[in-house]
């Protein structure tokens, strides 16, 4: 399996533009989650799912911020519009289960807003 | 709300030493406990998984404990080579879904050559 693919890897948007960012979770696993890094915050939940369904948004910072995963093998975040304080790095994770299973990262999405 | 920190923040050390990395936890009531590396401009990898009922496990070099009751895990590297520098994040599982895994700020680790 080629792991957690997510696309693209850079990007840089100025202010108000809208972002979506892409995620491909590894094949058979049924939980997806959304995080988003920053030097002063470390490493936040944003949102997850569980067999294509979102469970919990509760991190998701903004109404600027919405989340689809319209099949298994798909996922988007999207942030419209976007602002500086967005830029950070987002990653997308997938795992088998929650309890007692390992999370598979992706490589990450580095956005930067100007 | 759990809370993980990780000291220090930072460390740096000559190749072949053996190392120790910290990991505290507010709440002692936790599933399991992970230790990941993340090296630059890459995604975070598991290393170990340490479910509650355990006190350790060991991967080659690396062996993490954990003590639940104090709330502390230890990540122990022995023989550093400069391949092991790297983010090194603790993140412990409290339950009641994803929201329940809380990521330390990791310790960046240097090994010198």
């Amino acid at each position: 399996d080629a792991g957690v693919i997510q696309s693209p890897r850079h990007e840089v948007t100025e202010m108000g533009q809208e972002v979506t960012l892409r995620c491909k979770p590894i094949s058979g696993h049924d939980y997806l989650f959304w995080y988003r890094q920053t030097m002063m915050r470390g490493l936040e939940l944003l949102i997850y799912f569980n067999n294509n369904v979102p469970i919990d948004d509760s991190g998701m910072p903004e109404d600027r911020f919405s989340a689809k995963m319209p099949n298994a093998s798909f996922s988007t975040l999207k942030i419209q519009p976007s602002e500086p304080r967005d830029s950070a790095v987002y990653f997308c994770a997938s795992s088998r289960g929650l309890a007692g299973e390992t999370q598979y990262f992706g490589p990450g999405t580095r956005l930067l807003v100007l | 709300k759990q809370e993980v920190t990780q000291i220090p923040a930072a460390l740096s050390v000559p190749e072949g030493e053996n190392l120790v990395l910290n990991c505290s936890f507010t709440d002692s009531a936790i599933y399991n406990l992970q230790w990941f590396r993340q090296d630059p401009g890459k995604g975070l990898t598991s290393l170990l998984l340490i479910q509650s009922s355990q006190r350790e496990q060991t991967s080659g070099r690396l062996n993490a404990s954990l003590d639940k009751s104090s709330g502390r895990s230890t990540l122990y590297i022995a023989a550093s080579q400069p391949g092991d520098s790297a983010t090194y994040l603790c993140a412990v599982y409290s339950g009641g879904g994803a929201d329940g895994l809380t990521f330390g700020k990791g310790t960046h680790l240097i090994i010198q050559p």
